[in-house]
């Protein structure tokens, strides 16, 4: 089944340093990609996302970019800030043979950024 | 736009009590969801609804029950509550299947 593995945290940088969070993923048809942020005592919200292959998706200094070959839709920002201290969620919606009603979620990945 | 709200935020049950969840969206969402979060771990889908009067299991439906008799609301009832069941609970909604889903805060229950 479809399914998404994104790397294990915690994750811990200084502040200003380059961030990648790695996500793959299994899907047996056209799935949508997504990366959500969860922030201390909140709910997910969308960060951003993707819904073809080669596109990008960006959104408050974060890109990740929807590769198709590698299965791939890693996770960047250039200079991280301490206010990006959260909890990173990649997902998936397959939208083949209506399997599209649910969002698959990775584990989590858990970012601590040090001032 | 108040988007998903919940209620309560917070909730200490005893075993064996039961209580509902309550979750509203003012999107006009066709698509509704329960999902739990266990400290440290991701999310895991209760139930959710494609439309008002279907409701569907997800992968962990067993000791809660849903209805969805409007568009708006979606509650979640726990019956004969159980340690196991102390997590925090979010809903959320979308327009469509695949589409973003948002987010309700969350309700943070304990079971002791």
């Amino acid at each position: 089944g479809d399914s998404v593995t994104q790397m294990e945290g915690p994750v811990t940088l200084s502040e200003e340093a380059f961030l990648t969070i790695n996500c793959t993923y299994t899907a047996t048809g056209y799935p949508s990609l997504f990366w959500y942020v969860q922030y201390p005592g909140e709910g997910l919200q969308l960060l951003l996302k993707a819904t073809k292959a080669d596109d990008k998706g960006s959104n408050k200094g974060f890109e990740a970019t929807y590769r198709k070959e590698t299965t791939s839709f890693h996770l960047e920002k250039g200079s991280v800030q301490v206010s990006d201290s959260a909890v990173y969620f990649c997902a998936l919606s397959d939208r083949a043979m209506n399997r599209d009603d649910k969002i698959i979620f990775g584990k989590g990945t858990r970012l601590h950024i040090l001032p | 736009n108040a988007g998903v709200t919940q209620t309560p935020k917070f909730r200490i049950l005893k075993i064996g009590q039961s209580m509902t969840l309550q979750c509203t969206q003012d999107m006009n969402h066709n698509y509704m969801y329960w999902y739990r979060q266990d400290p440290g771990m991701g999310l895991k889908l209760i139930y959710y609804s494609v439309g008002a009067g279907i409701t569907d299991k997800g992968e962990v439906p067993n000791g809660y029950n849903v209805s969805r008799s409007t568009t708006e609301d979606f509650p979640l009832r726990l019956e004969l509550a159980a340690p196991s069941q102390t997590s925090v609970y979010f809903c959320a909604s979308s327009l469509a299947g695949g589409n973003t889903q948002y987010f309700g805060p969350g309700t943070r229950l304990t079971v002791l």
